[in-house]
């Protein structure tokens, strides 16, 4: 199967600094990524969606000013938490598909997800 | 608005039993479903999934019951082993999820299956 990784995968920082989450697809051309949030025995909740080489499209309720997504590449997407406070805590998940697909990897609409990323902002 | 819904948090089932994961949704539109599994800290992975022009997807020990007119899927684990405990979530592919939208999926709420030896 398909690869995707996230870095970091638990970061910590003070209230009003800003953080970046990196999602890497690592063996296929992601044309599109997605970022998710979890709070505690919840669903994931979908953010926004990522084309390459275009803007993210957000999900109702989601400030894209403070939630910056760029995916410049085929491989890299980013999400940066700007002046983040405590009630942006959560778990961060990215997950990649391709329109590119090879078929003998995703199934029809298979997305594949990162290991997450906690974030903590005290 | 809770289109996909698994209303069961958790479950709690015997090794070797079978574990049945139910999840209901609202959206007839909704023409393809998946199961991804999650362990704590970790992302999902894809499990099996079933298209609306089926009623039955089986691959090992795992196989998806989609029942359209009641509006409800089922995932079926047999025979359940200690290792499939974790947390389960079904997802519903949204109409239009085409071009530009194309994976976009709408979770439940997820179950946690525990698996007794």
């Amino acid at each position: 199967g398909a690869v995707v990784s996230q870095h970091p995968s638990r970061v910590i920082c003070k209230s009003g600094t800003s953080v970046k989450i990196e999602c890497r697809s690592l063996d296929f051309q992601a044309t599109t990524m997605f970022w998710y949030r979890q709070f505690p025995k919840q669903s994931l909740m979908l953010m926004a969606t990522s084309n390459e080489g275009s803007k993210a499209t957000y999900e109702q309720g989601v400030e894209k000013d403070k939630f910056l997504i760029n995916h410049a590449s085929l491989t890299l997407s980013t999400l940066t938490v700007t002046s983040a406070h405590p009630e942006d805590s959560s778990f961060y998940i990215c997950s990649a598909t391709s329109l590119l697909r090879d078929t003998t990897i995703f199934e029809t609409y298979e997305q594949y997800f990162g290991p997450g990323t906690r974030l903590t902002v005290t | 608005d809770q289109q996909v819904k698994q209303n069961s948090p958790s479950l709690s089932v015997q090794e070797g039993r079978i574990s049945i994961l139910n999840c209901d949704y609202t959206n007839s539109m909704f023409d393809y479903f998946l199961w991804y599994k999650k362990y704590p800290a970790e992302g999902p992975t894809f499990l099996i999934s079933i298209s609306s022009i089926k009623d039955k997807n089986e691959d090992g020990r795992f196989t998806v019951f989609l029942n359209k007119s009641a509006k409800h899927l089922s995932l079926h684990i047999v025979p359940s082993q200690p290792g499939d405990s974790a947390v389960y979530f079904c997802a519903a592919v949204p109409p239009n999820a085409g071009g530009t939208s194309y994976g976009k999926l709408t979770f439940g709420q997820g179950t946690i299956l525990t698996v007794h030896p």
